[in-house]
């Protein structure tokens, strides 16, 4: 049972153009919405992050639009660089018992940018 | 990258044998937390840790056990080594907030 599901799993975009991921959700006690980007080789590190109580956050070409009543919020890239190319993850966290915190992951996509 | 290093990077194992990775962060963060990431699969969480000897388990915890007996550290030992396990390994740290997690640079492990 896959509780934040991310759609597509691979991503083709030539450059200039815009990436767009979407991830859906069940739990409405998720209350941060993370994506990670992963180099090949690499950890995953945060790219950007949105609380429930926002629409949209913008840190340069990546803009997070969430949409509380659909349970889905999405990550766009503005003017794709090869360099973006990578897989992006998006995540879910909430609090459970003893007021500690998990993550709950999507299973990725594979982003390309096409010089 | 945060203050966390993973041992070893790489290994090669054979089936049957215990094996135990190394976890160690600089960061003094409250949470730690072991991944394995395979194709198709994405993240999944074997087991995580709230603090010095509290741990619990996650998703994918069987065959795996895990201790933490100081903050900087957090080993998962394979118990007997199988090939399903071959994986990458990720190690990550997070802080009171538990939001935002950092993550290690990975052990490729690979069971023979």
């Amino acid at each position: 049972q896959q509780q934040v599901k991310q759609s597509p799993q691979s991503l083709i975009v030539q450059k200039g153009g815009i990436s767009i991921i979407n991830c859906a959700y069940e739990n409405t006690a998720f209350d941060y919405f993370p994506w990670y980007q992963q180099f090949p080789g690499k950890g995953p590190a945060l790219l950007i992050a949105i609380r429930p109580d926002v629409s949209e956050k913008k840190e340069g070409r990546f803009t997070i639009s969430f949409n509380k009543s659909a349970k889905q919020f999405s990550l766009h890239i503005m003017d794709s660089q090869p360099g973006d190319s990578a897989t992006y993850f998006c995540a879910a966290s909430r609090r459970f018992a003893g007021n500690n915190r998990k993550l709950i992951w999507g299973l990725g996509t594979s982003l390309a940018v096409n010089p | 990258d945060a203050g966390i290093t993973q041992s070893p990077r790489h290994k090669v194992t054979e089936t049957g044998t215990p094996v135990t990775l190394r976890c160690h962060q600089t960061e003094n963060h409250r949470y730690m937390y072991w991944y394995r990431q395979d194709p198709g699969h994405g993240l999944r969480l074997i087991h995580y840790s709230y603090g010095v000897k509290d741990t619990d388990k996650g998703e994918v915890s069987d065959g795996y056990s895990v201790s933490r007996s100081k903050t900087e550290d957090f080993l998962l030992t394979l118990e007997s080594a199988t090939s399903s396990q071959t994986s990458v390994y990720f190690c990550a740290i997070s802080g009171i907030s538990g939001t935002e997690a950092f993550f290690g640079q990975g052990t490729r492990l690979t069971v023979v």
